[in-house]
């Protein structure tokens, strides 16, 4: 069965540097999204993309976060300046359409020091 | 502001029934309901999705009232692998009036021998 894949799991970073978290959805789906989850919280929205472009974002989703969709493959969400409570965990989640279920995958946990 | 309304935590035993219900006002009229299971660090699992009136599929059924305000998730006989945290996933309309995919706070389901 066809997986959403990320990278790193872990990434340790100290506050201040740039962070880029790494996904490659599933191959024919159209529709991709970053969530977080701090620990013990309920998962929050960040941002989706959809024909090369985002086409809704949340409030969590300031000008320290971009998305990038460089190649037919991977999608990326970079942090420019970390700070603490960016500590998470981080979901990439694609879907094929509109209304069909979005596919998440295993999370980068991110710690920033 | 709109929001879901899930309750916290559940207890069970095996071969029980289990039905969670989230409440979501505001939902977008053109969306789907969707709920998902979460084990720990683990990515959000796609359990079933709905529009209205009652779907289900080989896991579970989901019930939608006419107008949409809630929904119910119903997992027959729950083993102990039911442990979990389960999830409802809507489209809420946000602070600066555009529909983002809102997540409830989650309902920790344990399940006992």
């Amino acid at each position: 069965e066809p997986e959403v894949t990320q990278t790193p799991s872990h990434q340790v970073t100290q506050m201040g540097q740039e962070v880029i978290l790494r996904c490659v959805p599933i191959s024919n789906h159209l529709y991709f999204y970053w969530y977080r989850q701090i620990l013990g919280q309920k998962v929050e929205f960040l941002v989706s993309f959809y024909n090369n472009e985002i086409s809704e974002k949340s409030e969590i989703f300031d000008d320290q976060f971009s998305v990038e969709r460089p190649d037919g493959s991977n999608f990326t969400l970079k942090i420019r300046s970390t700070k603490l409570e960016d500590s998470a965990m981080y979901f990439c989640a694609s879907r094929a359409q509109v209304n069909y279920e979005q596919y998440f995958g295993p999370g980068t946990r991110l710690t920033v020091t | 502001l709109a929001k879901t309304t899930q309750p916290i935590s559940m207890d069970s035993y095996e071969g029980q029934e289990v039905n969670i219900t989230c409440s979501h006002n505001n939902i977008a009229t053109n969306d789907y309901i969707t709920w998902y299971q979460q084990f720990p660090s683990q990515g959000p699992r796609f359990i079933i999705q709905g529009y209205k009136t009652k779907v289900t599929n080989e896991v579970a059924s989901l019930f939608i009232p006419a107008d949409r305000k809630s929904s119910t998730l119903s997992l027959p006989r729950v083993s102990l692998s039911d442990t979990a945290v389960y999830y409802c996933l809507v489209a809420l309309r946000a602070s600066g009036g555009s529909y983002i995919p809102t997540f409830g706070r989650g309902t920790s389901l344990i399940v006992h021998p």
